[in-house]
């Protein structure tokens, strides 16, 4: 069973507000994903992490969106000004490395309203 | 880009019959994964599979690589079983990036 945590499960945002969600992935792994869900099932890749390090991301061209994974603390994904269009779901995955099976956590459904 | 295609879109059982899920992929898939998503949203990886026959319990997965495919065998259903299979898949051995399908919704009636 997956140990990567999320926190919140649920968050309820107006539109231009922040939201911000927080993963703790899997002990040892050091490979970190965040992926969006949205209501059509559509899978988003957004950024990984290995350490604190970017390995990939999108481009985020907005910029609305900024993640990080410092040591010693919980990863972060964040969205500076929200919109209707960012309703989905949060999904952070661990790894062991970046070519391995990846661990999912429960997500963070942002609703913004 | 990759397509990940999953067939049949939905499917509903009685209780103890069989289901096969079907993945197509556009691409080589270095790895493929099957996940489980219950309807609170936790994703369970269920296989990590990118050649050849794997057995977890009544889950059966086998993926003809060279034929860009996979599938998935629950046998005799259960009500639990019911919620949403994804199939992923990225294209190199060191590489996190998945491309998930859409899914396939299974409610199992009791």
């Amino acid at each position: 069973n997956s140990k990567v945590i999320q926190t919140p499960r649920y968050l309820v945002k107006g539109q231009g507000q922040k939201a911000k969600m927080r993963c703790i992935p899997e002990k040892g792994h050091p490979v970190v994903f965040w992926y969006q869900q949205n209501k059509n099932n559509e899978f988003k890749f957004l950024i990984n992490f290995q350490n604190q390090e970017v390995l990939q991301q999108i481009d985020m061209t907005e910029k609305r969106f900024s993640a990080e994974c410092p040591s010693n603390s919980p990863c972060s994904l964040e969205i500076q000004s929200s919109e209707a269009g960012d309703s989905a779901l949060y999904l952070c995955a661990s790894s062991q490395g970046a070519g391995n099976t990846l661990y999912f956590g429960e997500g963070s459904r942002l609703i913004v309203v | 880009g990759q397509q990940v295609q999953q067939s049949p879109a939905s499917l509903v059982l009685q209780e103890g019959e069989n289901a096969e899920l079907q993945c197509n992929f556009s691409s080589t898939a270095t790895r493929l994964q099957w996940f489980y998503q219950h309807p609170g949203g936790r994703l369970v990886s269920l296989f990590y599979n990118p050649s050849g026959t794997k057995h977890t319990g009544r889950l059966t997965s086998t993926t003809v690589t060279n034929e860009r495919r996979s599938s998935l065998h629950i046998s005799s259903s259960q009500t639990t079983d019911s919620g949403t299979y994804f199939c992923a898949i990225a294209p190199g051995a060191n590489t996190g990036k998945l491309t998930f399908g859409h899914g396939t919704i299974l409610r199992v009636h009791p």
